[in-house]
């Protein structure tokens, strides 16, 4: 059973840091993945889709990395802004089995 | 293009009542599934389906039916309202790479606050 884990589960960070969000799985065998955004008392965002073909996505500032034999994803946000606070969720996806998620890293951005 | 739109907002039932959360998306996409998000457990997969005429049980079916007798619409029944199904509810929707597999991007409703009392 795919389980998808991220880390840390909360971060703080001070306005214009640099930082890192952490996805792991442990199933390798994944077609694609998913970074989201969700606000508090809102729906998920689609940030950022990797295909396993692939090793990395931008969008912005944001940019994401794939190394699947690892089973890893990284969430690289530059110049961190406190409109970035939010919680971010990565999710895999396997053929015709839907998205597994993660349970999410609470960001927050300090002014 | 109105997206994955999700009805009602909120929604409070005493135990045994019933309803059914609606959820429309007109991107003519063929994917499209239930999630439910608890804190501390994360999005869990209550339903999905494939296309027209098909559905398939995710994670945690218990509870709850649905049927999709259209490309559009998705609907998700709770038989019998009880306080474990207290809940947000998403709603997702995703077309299928053509030939292939895999899926696009998935596109998420802005939810339905449920509590059962």
């Amino acid at each position: 059973k795919q389980e998808v884990t991220q880390i840390p589960a909360a971060l703080s960070v001070p306005e214009g840091e640099n930082l890192v969000l952490n996805c792991s799985f442990t199933d390798s065998a994944i077609y694609n993945l998913q970074w989201f955004r969700q606000d508090p008392g809102k729906g998920l965002t689609s940030l950022l889709l990797i295909q396993s073909s692939q090793r990395e996505q931008t969008s912005g500032r944001l940019n994401a990395s794939l190394d699947k034999s690892s089973g890893r994803s990284t969430l690289y946000i530059a110049a961190s802004q406190p409109g970035d606070s939010a919680t971010y969720l990565c999710a895999v996806e396997k053929g015709n089995t839907p998205l597994v998620f993660g349970k999410g890293t609470r960001l927050s951005v300090i002014a | 293009n109105a997206g994955v739109t999700q009805t009602p907002k909120f929604q409070v039932l005493k135990t045994g009542q019933s309803m059914t959360l609606q959820c429309a998306q007109d991107m003519n996409h063929e994917y499209m599934s239930w999630y439910r998000q608890d804190p501390g457990m994360g999005l869990r997969l209550i339903h999905y389906s494939v296309g027209a005429g098909i559905t398939d049980q995710g994670e945690v079916p218990n509870g709850y039916n649905v049927s999709r007798s259209t490309t559009e619409d998705f609907p998700l029944r709770l038989l019998s309202a009880a306080p474990s199904q207290t809940s947000v509810y998403f709603c997702a929707s995703s077309t299928r790479r053509l030939g292939q597999r895999r899926y696009n991007e998935q596109f998420f409703g802005p939810g339905t606050r449920l509590t059962v009392l």
